[in-house]
């Protein structure tokens, strides 16, 4: 079974600091992993996904096989980025993602 | 360009009561629909997904149950809700094939 853990329910950092979110997942074979955000009053969207390759609003993240994780880190946290994130796994041949339990992330000014 | 219309946006309903939650889509054909419950810690919950109309995968044992009467119309119901049925539901649809999820905007349900 794919399981996805997000350790941190809530991260609190102060502008122009890194942040990173993390997540672990587990699964045997190829997963295709996806972060997702919820801004304050808004729709939950995508932000980024590994096959992608991109970075998104300052943000990246790498897809790490060897310890399973796939971290979403930026060097310079903004007040902005100030919301709910969560990572979430689709295996290969199942297009429903799984969803980690969610990080709260708060940038302080 | 895609919608996906969800609603009610609130819902105050007591115990027992039925619940109809209704979601639809715009701009697609033959989508992946899905009902997630959004609980604070405990992250998305997939409850239900379908892959064509009357066509309905259960992710969980519940109170719930789902239907897709139409291609583009997904309903979450339930006869009598219980208070462990309060929580945020969101309604969501992709392409056949693509895991890239958009969701609706959300109904939050509390049960008196």
């Amino acid at each position: 079974a794919q399981r996805v853990t997000q350790p941190e329910k809530l991260l609190s950092v102060f502008k122009g600091a890194p942040v990173e979110l993390k997540c672990n997942y587990s699964y045997s074979g190829s997963p295709e992993l996806f972060w997702y955000v919820q801004y304050s009053r808004q729709r939950l969207q995508l932000l980024l996904r590994h096959i992608s390759r991109e970075s998104i609003k300052g943000f990246t993240a790498d897809l790490n096989k060897g310890e399973t994780s796939f971290h979403l880190k930026k060097p310079f946290a903004q007040e902005e980025d100030s919301a709910m994130y969560y990572c979430a796994l689709a295996s290969g041949g199942s297009y429903i993602p799984t969803f980690g339990r969610g990080t709260s992330l708060i940038v302080h000014p | 360009s895609q919608t996906i219309h969800q609603w009610p946006a609130t819902l105050v309903q007591p115990v027992g009561s039925p619940l109809s939650l209704e979601c639809t889509v715009e701009g697609t054909s033959n989508p992946n629909l899905y009902w997630y419950r959004q609980a604070a810690g405990r992250g998305l919950q997939l409850l239900f997904y379908s892959v064509g109309i009357g066509q309905i995968s259960s992710e969980v044992p519940q109170n719930l149950s789902a239907s897709r009467p139409q291609d583009r119309q997904f309903i979450l119901s339930s006869k009598k809700l219980l208070l462990s049925d309060s929580g945020f539901y969101l309604c969501a649809w992709s392409r056949r094939g693509a895991e890239k999820l958009f969701f609706g905007s959300g109904t939050q349900l509390s049960v008196l």
